[in-house]
């Protein structure tokens, strides 16, 4: 079974704070992705990665950059906390091609900005 | 425009009654993926179902089936014999063909309830 394991489940930090969040898998997936979730926004994509050192923009970057320096571990980081980053954040990873290739999620970090 | 559309925020069913969940989608592609997820109080989200937009009969896995209307954009998600553990969010999500990072993009989710 695929796990995908995000450091902390709870998190509480202050505006201006800087923030790390961590994801580690261990399915030696190349593509791994970070989510924001909003009660009736769904799901919405910060940032992927498709290979160690590379990164692309998801839907909603500003605020956030990511760290990938190595195949397993994809790091989310907000360089400074603002009360709007107040959400859910999921991790996720997943195999490279083919459209039947399922997303493998963590259990979420639940971030609150004071 | 929004690509994934699910027009029930919340809905209600009685144990044992089969549901339906609406997912509408919004693509030029030929070729994309549909998925299923089911989201527990937990928060883990779990994978349910898969069908590709080529396949030519409705997905199916265990209680859980996919009534996909290719023609109206549709992916309804249907469960049968509902069950009280069948109480989460349920999103659908779609994977493009131009899509370098094979990300999913995800609707905004509803809400299931399982009435005893």
């Amino acid at each position: 079974d695929v796990k995908v394991t995000q450091s902390s489940r709870y998190l509480v930090k202050r505006t201006g704070e800087k923030v790390f969040l961590e994801c580690v898998q261990d399915m030696d997936h190349e593509n791994m992705f970070w989510y924001r979730q909003d009660p009736g926004l769904g799901l919405r994509l910060i940032y992927f990665s498709y290979d160690v050192k590379m990164k692309e923009k998801g839907d909603i970057p500003e605020g956030y950059s990511v760290s990938r320096e190595k195949k397993e571990r994809f790091s989310l980081i907000l360089e400074s906390a603002s009360t709007n980053q107040t959400s859910m954040y999921l991790c996720a990873s997943s195999l490279p091609t083919g459209f039947f290739s399922p997303l493998h999620f963590g259990n979420g970090t639940r971030l609150t900005v004071t | 425009a929004q690509k994934i559309t699910q027009t029930q925020p919340g809905m209600f069913v009685q144990e044992k009654e089969a549901v339906t969940l609406d997912c509408t989608y919004d693509t030029s592609d030929p070729s994309y993926g549909l998925f299923w997820y089911k989201q527990p109080s937990s928060g883990e989200m779990i994978f349910l179902i898969y069908q590709g937009s080529y396949d030519q009969q409705n997905a199916t896995e265990g209680r859980y089936s996919l009534n996909f209307q290719k023609a109206r954009k549709s992916a309804n998600l249907v469960i049968s014999a509902s069950q009280l553990g069948d109480s989460a969010m349920y999103f659908c999500a779609m994977r493009e063909v131009d899509n370098a990072g094979n990300m999913l993009t995800f609707g905004g989710g509803t809400r299931l309830m399982v009435k005893p």
